[in-house]
């Protein structure tokens, strides 16, 4: 176990629907990371937050927001959903934002767009 | 753009039969070089960070090495349970890119009793 939950760990739902992903980070992590992993692209960098502030964003779409809570925790909305957005979501944490430390990741939400 | 190759694809051995799996990278600067394991529908678990040319790590079975150009995860003498997908992926040095990870497309590992 790393630490890291994630919900739902299942989801689906029909094109056009908006759904939030919700990331809970080890105790402790400041930092959380978004990363979507389908069949033909791999793991892909969505965005990282610490603290509360976007530290880096990578390949995600416009449709896609993120953001994180006082608390810590992260929600990854995804909004007018489309069949190619079916993919394993995994949030993962770190201790810190800009230090080469590892992330440790969760066990990921699988939507599926019908 | 930083870029990571792995090779083989995928990997079928014998219980015992040592081998390497090859990790190919090409970054502007590397702040590490991670490898994670994953198993089916399950999120990565961290294994090694290797952070300049020449260094090694070890974990049971497991020997991860780094050079200029390429990581070697070395397997000694396999188990079934070793079988599972191997991710590498780098960590560039950038102004204010935080930890972002760029990962490679994993060897699928399969390790037959």
């Amino acid at each position: 176990d790393s630490g890291v939950t994630q919900t739902p760990k299942h989801l689906i739902t029909a094109t056009g629907q908006r759904v939030t992903l919700r990331c809970s980070p080890r105790s402790g992590d400041l930092s959380v990371y978004w990363y979507q992993q389908s069949l033909d692209q791999g793991l892909q960098f969505l965005i990282q937050y610490y603290n509360g502030e976007e530290r880096a964003k990578g390949n995600i779409l416009e449709r896609f927001s993120a953001q994180q809570f006082p608390d810590l925790h992260s929600e990854l909305n995804l909004s007018s959903l489309e069949l190619g957005d079916s993919a394993l979501y995994f949030c993962a944490s770190s201790p810190t934002g800009s230090l080469n430390t590892e992330a440790f990741f969760g066990q990921g939400t699988r939507l599926t767009v019908v | 753009e930083d870029q990571v190759t792995q090779s083989p694809e995928a990997l079928r051995l014998q219980e015992g039969e040592s081998s390497s799996l090859n990790c190919s990278y090409t970054v502007s600067g590397l702040r590490g070089l991670f490898w994670y394991r994953q198993d089916p529908g399950k999120g990565p678990e961290f294994l090694f960070t290797l952070y300049s040319a020449g260094e090694e790590k070890e974990k049971e079975r497991l020997k991860a090495t780094l050079t200029k150009k390429e990581s070697f995860l070395h397997i000694t003498a396999p188990k079934p349970e070793d079988s599972a997908t191997y991710l590498c992926a780098v960590q560039a040095v950038r102004n204010n890119a935080g930890n972002m990870l760029t990962f490679g497309g994993g060897t699928r590992l399969m390790v037959k009793p």
